[in-house]
């Protein structure tokens, strides 16, 4: 079975700085790789996703993701965090031979805190 | 275009009791899948529903079960109601193919008393 590690429950960043958001995941066989974004009292919505090709994937509102088969890892990351990047950000992973039947099996999440 | 809507968006439910959970699909999406999320936590994947058919399952008991409409609308029925079954349900719609993006509603916020 697979699973999704969030090593960081909470980041707290000063606005216009540098985050990242790590994400080490574990399964015997391929997977297809996502970042989702809660914010308050609402459902999840799709940063970005990796299925094949360049390990470097672009997102939405300016975040990006680099995958690393040999560390296992999906890290999230953005040059310069707003105030409405708050939120809460979930890792999440899918078997590449499931066909999608198997769901998205998530992390913890990490809330991301942005202070002025 | 209509995202994913569910309905009721908070309930409050007396342990024992049954509930139903509905959740209409975005238009083109055929593929449904139904996720529990515990305060604090990631959701976990429940069931998915592709063509009226359940065609995969997470660790969840019987007494999570599910419906899909031709129409691709979907229904989370729990039966027997248990404290613990206080969450957020999330429903998520899906187009065709592999790897697609699920786009997900904004969740129906049960609570068990």
């Amino acid at each position: 079975a697979q699973s999704v590690t969030q090593l960081d429950s909470q980041v707290p960043v000063f606005e216009e700085a540098p985050v990242e958001l790590r994400c080490n995941y574990s399964s015997s066989v391929s997977v297809y790789l996502f970042w989702y974004v809660q914010y308050p009292n609402q459902g999840l919505q799709l940063l970005l996703k990796y299925l094949s090709g360049s390990t470097l994937v672009k997102g939405i509102n300016g975040f990006e993701a680099e995958f690393n088969k040999s560390q296992t890892s999906f890290h999230l990351r953005k040059p310069s965090v707003h105030i409405s990047d708050t939120a809460e950000y979930f890792c999440a992973v899918t078997l590449y031979s499931g066909g999608g039947a198997d769901g998205l099996t998530f992390g913890k999440g990490t809330h991301l805190i942005i202070q002025p | 275009e209509t995202g994913v809507t569910q309905s009721p968006t908070h309930l409050i439910k007396t342990r024992g009791q049954q509930v139903t959970l509905r959740c209409s699909s975005q238009s083109g999406h055929n593929t449904v899948s139904w996720y529990q999320q515990a305060l604090g936590q990631g959701p976990q994947f429940i069931f998915q529903y592709y063509r009226e058919e359940e065609n995969g399952r997470g660790n969840f008991p019987p007494r999570f079960s599910g419906l899909q409409f031709p129409n691709y609308s979907s229904e989370l029925n729990v039966n027997a109601l248990e404290l613990d079954d206080s969450a957020l349900y999330l429903c998520a719609s899906s187009p065709p193919g592999v790897g697609t993006e699920a786009f997900f509603g904004q969740g129906t916020r049960l609570t068990v008393v």
